[in-house]
This record gives C-alpha cells, structure tokens and sequence, in this order.
C-alpha cells in the first residue's frame, strides 16, 4: 500500500522568505511519481511540480523546486522569495508504476504568507 | 484549451436522496478520475474511467457509481446519500500514460442535509 505522510498541519512565513514544507513516502514499488498541488479556498488543485523516482536531478519550476531524497523517502516542496498569493492549502501526492493510476494524497499543510 | 469543467458548482441534497455530479475533461485526455475530498482532508480516491470502463477502484461502497461516455466526459452517482458524503468532489482528467498529466477542475461541492 502507498501512503503520504504531511507532518506540518500549518506553516507561517513572512513574504519574499523561502518555506520548505515536508512530505515522506512509503512504496515498495520502483517506479512511482511525486507530486505537489497547490488548492486556494476555491477548491481547484493546482499543479506545483512533478518528480519521477528515476529522474536524476530535482525538479524546478519557476519559484517551486522539489528536495528529492530517495534514501529518505522524501520529497520536500521548497517555495522561494513567497508572495502573498502563495497562501493555500498544499498537498503532496504520490502515483504508483508508469501509468496514470490513482493518485494518493496526503492530508495537507496549510501555508498562510504575512505581509 | 479549457481545462475539465464541473457541473453542477455547489448541490444541497437530502439524506437518502440520489446524486449525479458531471465532468468534462480536458482536450486530449481519454482518462477521468474521481475524487471526494471531506473538510480539512486530502483527496481520497473514489475510481478511474478508461474507454467506458471502470478501471481502477478505490474503497468506496457500491452506493457509488460512476460512468464516461464515448467523448470521454463522465458522471460520478452517489445514492442513498449519507450526512458523510458532505465533501468535494473533485475531477481530474489525464492522458493514459505520459507526462505527468493530471488535470484537476475545481469541484463539485455537495451538501448533505
């Protein structure tokens, strides 16, 4: 069985400072995908960022990069110089093998970014 | 492009009552997930629809069914609702393999009452 594990029920950060939040893993399978979705009040998740178990480096996009560490079985989302706009709900979320197959999501950290 | 678009937005429905929640996906995605999402939770999976099938389950009841239609767009049916399916429902669509595809809509928010 898959499970995502979210310790941080909320996290505090004051804009323009970087916030790391944190996710563990637990598969037994090699292949897997590591996903980090975004959702404001209006419910729609948001895609952040992807990291495949095979891939070599850690994946960036834009202010978003993603702290891979296999051994650990973690996959941090670490967000750069925050905005106030950054205030939501995140969630980590792992699919099992090459195919899309359901997702497993953890329960969520809540981000709010202070002027 | 539009993305994958919910229907009805919010519902109110009373215990007992039957439900049938709608999905769009996006262009170029064959595949459609379902998801319900209680207050305060992350996403639990419900099923996936692939070429009108149901392909892959999670551990919801039976009172939970769902259909996709040959232009890919599916229903997710909920009966003999309990308070407990209080949630958002939420859609996402994906090509069957590749990338990492997911693409959410923004819900459908159903009351129990």
């Amino acid at each position: 069985a898959q499970k995502i594990t979210q310790t941080q029920p909320g996290m505090f950060v004051q804009e323009k400072e970087a916030v790391t939040l944190d996710c563990t893993y637990d598969t037994s399978d090699p292949s897997y995908g590591l996903f980090w979705y975004k959702q404001p009040s209006s419910g729609e998740m948001i895609f952040l960022i992807y990291q495949g178990s095979y891939d070599q480096q850690n994946a960036t996009e834009g202010r978003y990069s993603l702290n891979f560490q296999k051994a650990r079985k973690s996959a941090n989302l670490v967000i750069s110089a925050s905005q106030l706009g950054d205030s939501a709900m995140y969630f980590c979320a792992m699919r099992v093998g090459g195919s899309n197959y359901k997702l497993t999501f953890g329960k969520g950290t809540l981000l709010t970014v202070n002027p | 492009d539009a993305g994958v678009t919910q229907s009805p937005t919010h519902l109110i429905k009373t215990r007992g009552q039957q439900v049938t929640l709608r999905c769009s996906p996006k262009s170029g995605h064959d595949t459609v997930s379902w998801y319900q999402q209680a207050l305060g939770q992350g996403p639990q999976f419900i099923f996936q629809y692939y070429e009108e099938e149901e392909r892959q389950r999670g551990n919801f009841p039976d009172r939970f069914s769902g259909h996709q239609f040959p232009n890919y767009s599916s229903e997710l049916n909920v009966n003999a609702l309990l308070l407990g399916d209080s949630a958002l429902y939420l859609c996402a669509s994906s090509p069957l393999m590749g990338g990492n595809g997911y693409t959410f809509g923004s819900g459908t928010r159903l009351t129990v009452v």
